[in-house]
């Protein structure tokens, strides 16, 4: 399809293990951004991409998380050690990076459910 | 202090009905005001920008006030369909970030 792809759709895993999820953008969309949100929040900014390289990863609660965009097209999150406060809806988003042609439309992905027991 | 903050609600109003969602953001400089739409266990959608001027679309208006910082959506005639989580998004002046609230939940009842 032409839009958002995000793998795998629900992941359940135990506490402390090693997780990732994944997102395809759209075709040509240079800017990608993950998102995080648990039940009755809004979407936390977890990092934005520009291409290859992470623009802003502000949002990163900690450095059990990480996240690579090495060709500036799929990305994949990491999470390392997880805890059961992860446990969260993964949201994925790409855009159209040229600052006059944006928008501010963010196409989402489905997102991935991570649940960690 | 979050960035963008919304009073989550719920509004339950009667189908027919006009509501109306504020927003207040943080940061003075933010340049880019948005509403997103969130239907129950899907992923967020864009409504509307909001300009300066402030704009319409069918049913919905939006409007920002700069000098208090705050956004808002006015839903006119409401329609069962409306029912969903509405998201106010915010883009400050540098780089391409965008902000969320925690979405304000309404339910349209018939």
């Amino acid at each position: 399809g032409a839009g958002v792809s995000q793998t795998p759709s629900n992941k359940v895993t135990e506490k402390g293990k090693y997780v990732e999820l994944r997102c395809d953008p759209i075709s040509g969309h240079t800017a990608l951004y993950w998102y995080r949100q648990s039940l009755g929040q809004g979407p936390e900014f977890l990092i934005y991409f520009q291409g290859t390289g992470a623009a802003d990863d502000s949002g990163l609660p900690n450095d059990r998380f990480f996240a690579v965009r090495p060709e500036g097209s799929v990305s994949t999150l990491k999470i390392q050690r997880t805890e059961r406060g992860d446990s969260a809806m993964y949201l994925c988003a790409s855009s159209v990076t040229d600052r006059d042609a944006n928008t501010g439309e963010l196409f989402f992905g489905e997102g991935s459910r991570l649940t960690v027991l | 202090r979050k960035e963008v903050e919304q009073d989550p609600g719920p509004f339950n109003v009667p189908e027919g009905a006009t509501v109306a969602f504020n927003c207040t953001y943080s940061n003075s400089a933010s340049q880019s005001f948005f509403w997103y739409r969130q239907d129950c266990r899907k992923e967020p959608k864009l409504l509307m920008s909001v300009y300066s001027s402030g704009n319409e679309d069918g049913r919905f208006t939006a409007q920002l006030n700069r000098a208090s910082q705050y956004i808002s959506l006015l839903i006119r005639d409401s329609k069962l369909s409306d029912s969903a989580t509405y998201l106010c998004v915010v883009s400050p002046n540098t780089g391409n970030q965008f902000y969320f609230g925690t979405g304000t939940s309404l339910t349209v009842i018939p």
